[in-house]
């Protein structure tokens, strides 16, 4: 069981460059969710989805989308990167009501 | 607005020190608080959910606590690997699904 993976680990991108970060999850959890994390803030919700085809917007989505097509998978789109978005992103899964488990991260930089 | 709020942000203690860890939360119809560890570099782990004021929570040198405001993580004698960042999380019934956490607290415990 793998759990929850996330890709890439690790991206370097230019200002107003586009990417997708991947996170897969094995579980069959309804629940997925998106954070990033920035030195002394804790983790701060994006997005998150209660089931596949619908998503909903967290503590911090300007400059974010997200989809979820099917059900194992929760992608994370940075149309414009902006340097404010260097961070570190995690996503998670859970069921209805329970604990989440974490991916690994992906750590972004945005020059 | 769900709301959770940790102290301190940062705490030493020697080893063998018992001391505890506040999460004060602001849910509208509590459906469930987490407690996390993180290791620097990595996602956060999983400790205890606690869905009722009174409920209590125990693993090896770790007790989790919950009233109708506010959850205590006692950690009791110590020892240098507790070191880590625990941060504390809440659902509640107004979003479903949304789990949001607080700013986390940095134990450091020297030998």
């Amino acid at each position: 069981n793998a759990g929850v993976t996330q890709t890439p680990k690790f991206r370097v991108l230019k200002t107003g460059q586009s990417m997708t970060l991947l996170c897969a999850q094995d579980m069959n959890h309804e629940y997925m969710y998106w954070y990033r994390q920035d030195p002394g803030m804790g983790l701060r919700l994006i997005h998150y989805s209660v089931g596949e085809g619908t998503t909903a917007k967290g503590e911090v989505p300007d400059g974010y989308n997200v989809s979820r097509l099917k059900k194992q998978n929760f992608l994370l789109g940075l149309e414009s990167a902006a340097p404010s978005q260097t961070s570190v992103y995690f996503c998670a899964s859970s069921r209805m009501d329970t604990e989440a488990f974490f991916g690994q991260g992906t750590r972004l930089t945005v020059v | 607005e769900d709301q959770v709020t940790q102290s301190p942000e940062a705490l030493r203690l020697q080893e063998g020190e018992s001391s505890s860890l506040n999460c004060s939360y602001t849910v509208s119809g509590l459906r469930g608080l987490f407690w996390y560890r993180q290791d620097p570099g990595k996602g956060p782990e999983f400790l205890f959910t606690l869905y009722s004021a009174g409920e209590e929570k125990e693993k090896e040198r770790l007790k989790a606590t919950l009233t109708k405001k506010e959850s205590f993580l006692h950690i009791t004698a110590p020892k240098p690997e507790d070191s880590a960042t625990y941060l504390c999380a809440v659902r509640g019934s107004s979003n479903t699904g949304k789990l949001i956490f607080g700013q986390g607290t940095t134990l450091q415990v020297k030998p």
